[in-house]
């Protein structure tokens, strides 16, 4: 079973619009982290975000908002008014406390922003 | 800001020779990973190590692959008898403690296997 799901393959917006990246995940660990990585066609792993399962808080940083939501087990990524720039794949990720710190990646998803 | 560096960027083998990608990780942090990503795939966990040992190792890290500290300062991924398949890009992650740190990625060794 996918322990981290981006269901959306693919997103194409026109700059300026609002994208959101859902991100579903599941574990049994009552302790666990969730990221976001930033992917761009270069090719490394560029941090976006670290949301630890004790805190539910809604983060804004810029045009970034991240929704934790443990009812629905999703931590979607928001980017308001989308740029170019912001073109990339998005990959989600969970990390679990009794795994080591291992890392569980979602298959991406890639942003498409046009001008 | 400390990083983990991973080299060389790029690594262009022939079928059937010996590779070892090199990592130098955070210099206080005792957990180390290696992801694979084949392209346009995801990233996928190869194996972890801790206290000089592996800790953990997924399916895909058969005997072809070992993993090495050997100085204490880099961390080596060595890949025996390439294969067309083992072409992906290589990253290396290293962690501070147990839970208390995000992983630190380096920016990826691509490896083409000709």
């Amino acid at each position: 079973a996918q322990k981290v799901t981006q269901a959306q393959t693919e997103i194409s917006v026109v700059e300026k619009e609002d994208v959101t990246l859902d991100c579903v995940y599941e574990t049994r660990d009552t302790t666990y982290y969730l990221f976001w990585y930033k992917q761009p066609p270069s090719g490394e792993l560029v941090f976006l975000i670290r949301r630890n399962s004790f805190d539910e808080q809604n983060e804004i940083s810029g045009r970034y908002s991240w929704n934790f939501q443990k009812s629905t087990s999703s931590f979607n990524f928001t980017i308001t008014a989308s740029q170019v720039v912001d073109s990339a794949v998005y990959f989600c990720a969970l990390s679990e406390l009794y795994n080591f710190n291992k890392f569980y990646f979602g298959s991406g998803t890639k942003l498409n922003v046009k001008p | 800001e400390p990083e983990v560096t991973q080299t060389p960027s790029h690594q262009v083998t022939q079928m059937g020779q010996e590779v070892i990608l090199r990592c130098v990780p955070i210099s206080n942090h005792l957990y180390f990973y290696w992801y694979r990503q084949i392209l346009g795939q995801k990233v996928e966990f190869l194996v972890s190590f801790y206290n000089n040992e592996i800790s953990e190792k997924s399916e895909i890290f058969d005997d072809q692959f070992s993993v090495e500290r050997p100085d204490g300062s880099n961390f080596t991924l060595k890949i025996r008898s390439t294969k067309l398949e083992d072409s992906a890009m290589y990253f290396c992650a290293s962690a501070g403690g147990f839970f208390n740190q995000p992983q630190h990625f380096g920016d990826g060794t691509r490896l083409s296997i000709l």
